[in-house]
């Protein structure tokens, strides 16, 4: 199984600032299919990224995501005090779907 | 708009047979473009994929529960189904239903599970 690994665990910024956010894969992620949720307590998740780089319906254009193989990151250019969340990657190219463990962005 | 929800007992023995159905509205379970999947999330915790099922009932499941998991899908009713057994402290969650496309783009709003005697 791929094994996806987030970091930082938690990442504490200000409103307005930019975050990076990295996930890495134990092996390619087949064709790219790399996604990225963002969750808020008491909340499913919500797909912000597929296929690496493509935003999903109605995401704004300060979220982007990057990266290809086995090193992927999510990009939040300035953030809204709506951002503060946990976010996860996944892959879904090869079964078993696998999730990363998630990042916490927090204000800081 | 699509909207899955999720529904079944909260509260399972341990030993026992978790059971729960997701039911879609606002659109076609038998699109042959998605894959219907079953996601949990112990408390506190990260997110782990149970298993997925496409219209026709073909099935994979996450190895590591795949002796344990048994899902269905009745397109009649626009429903599917995720049957886990032998249950322990473990499978404490919430349980979520998803439409699997590009990335799992609609989710069900989740159910609380409980395994306690």
């Amino acid at each position: 199984e791929i094994v996806l690994t987030q970091s930082p665990g938690t990442l504490s910024l200000s409103p307005g600032e930019r975050a990076t956010l990295s996930c890495r894969a134990s092996q390619s992620v087949s064709s790219n299919y790399l996604a990225w949720y963002q969750q808020k307590a008491g909340q499913a998740p919500r797909l912000l990224i597929y296929g690496a780089s493509s935003r999903a319906t109605g995401i704004p254009d300060r979220f982007s995501g990057s990266g290809s193989g086995t090193d992927f990151t999510l990009t939040i250019s300035r953030l809204e005090p709506e951002d503060f969340a946990v976010y996860y990657c996944q892959q879904y190219g090869t079964s078993p779907l696998t999730f990363g463990g998630g990042t916490k962005v927090e204000i800081k | 708009q699509l909207q899955l929800q999720e529904s079944g007992p909260g509260l399972v023995k341990p030993s026992e047979t978790l059971s729960l159905t997701c039911t879609v509205s606002g659109g076609s379970i038998s699109s042959s473009s998605y894959y219907w999947g079953w996601i949990r999330q112990p408390p506190g915790k990260g997110l782990e994929w149970i298993g997925s099922i496409y219209f026709s009932g073909s099935t994979y499941y996450n190895p590591s529960l795949k002796s344990r998991v048994t899902m269905s899908v009745d397109t009649s009713q626009n429903q599917f189904s995720l049957k886990l057994n032998s249950v322990t402290a473990a499978d404490t969650g919430v349980y979520y239903c998803a439409r699997q496309a590009a990335g799992t783009d609609y989710w069900g709003q989740g159910t609380l599970v409980t395994v306690s005697s």
